[in-house]
């Protein structure tokens, strides 16, 4: 079963525009990370956030985490054609099952 | 550092064959991860091993579905009889240690079973 589920399902924007996607979980967790994969590639590690931390920066990446509501956001700042790609959050070894993200030049 | 290396890349078989997929992680992991990912889904964790030793093995379909890892490096991955519904990517992951963190990602072995 999957612990994390994304929303939206699939974000369409344009270049430059910014990049919000959702993850709500079940149970109390660890930490929780995102992750990225391009099409046909293994997934790359974004970002990891403690259940103790609330809110994480790394580059044009943003991340909140809220425990109460069991979910968390990612943010994508101004977004760029090479960000298109599929986002996973994870907890506990555990992934969702993504957002498709298309960045449109 | 090298990354995750698995192979091979890409396997096509019939029903009812058996494959195998092999996987070695970042040297010095102890931690090993295979993952199924099915077409327009998120990974599914099939077995995680700590060193030798099988830590989570539940989601792994056992009467088809077998995994090794000897001496604690590298790994195998072996589906016999295949069935059509296993046509997917099979992800390896290792980590550092052993609370929940990090995983790095080979790129895949994409299974066609026709």
């Amino acid at each position: 079963s999957q612990q994390g589920e994304e929303d939206p399902q699939a974000l369409s924007i344009q270049e430059g525009e910014n990049a919000t996607m959702n993850c709500s979980y079940k149970t109390s967790i660890n930490n929780l990370q995102w992750y990225r994969q391009n099409s046909g590639r293994g997934l790359v590690h974004l970002i990891l956030i403690r259940s103790n931390e609330r809110e994480k920066h790394s580059g044009r990446l943003r991340v909140t985490l809220d425990t109460s509501k069991k979910s968390s956001s990612l943010l994508i700042t101004a977004s760029r054609a090479a960000d298109t790609a599929s986002y996973f959050c994870a907890t506990d070894e555990v992934f969702g099952a993504g957002t498709i993200l298309r960045v449109k030049s | 550092e090298a990354g995750v290396a698995q192979s091979p890349r890409y396997k096509i078989i019939e029903k009812r064959q058996s494959v195998a997929f092999w996987c070695n992680p970042i040297s010095g992991h102890a931690t090993l991860y295979w993952y199924q990912q099915i077409l327009g889904q998120g990974p599914k964790l099939l077995i995680q091993f700590q060193n030798n030793g099988v830590v989570d093995d539940s989601q792994l379909p056992k009467d088809r579905f077998s995994a090794e890892r000897l001496k604690g490096v590298d790994s195998t991955l072996k589906i016999q009889p295949a069935k059509l519904e296993d046509s997917a990517v099979y992800l390896c992951a290792s980590s550092p240690g052993t609370d929940t963190g990090k995983l790095f990602f080979g790129s895949g072995t994409q299974l066609s079973v026709l």
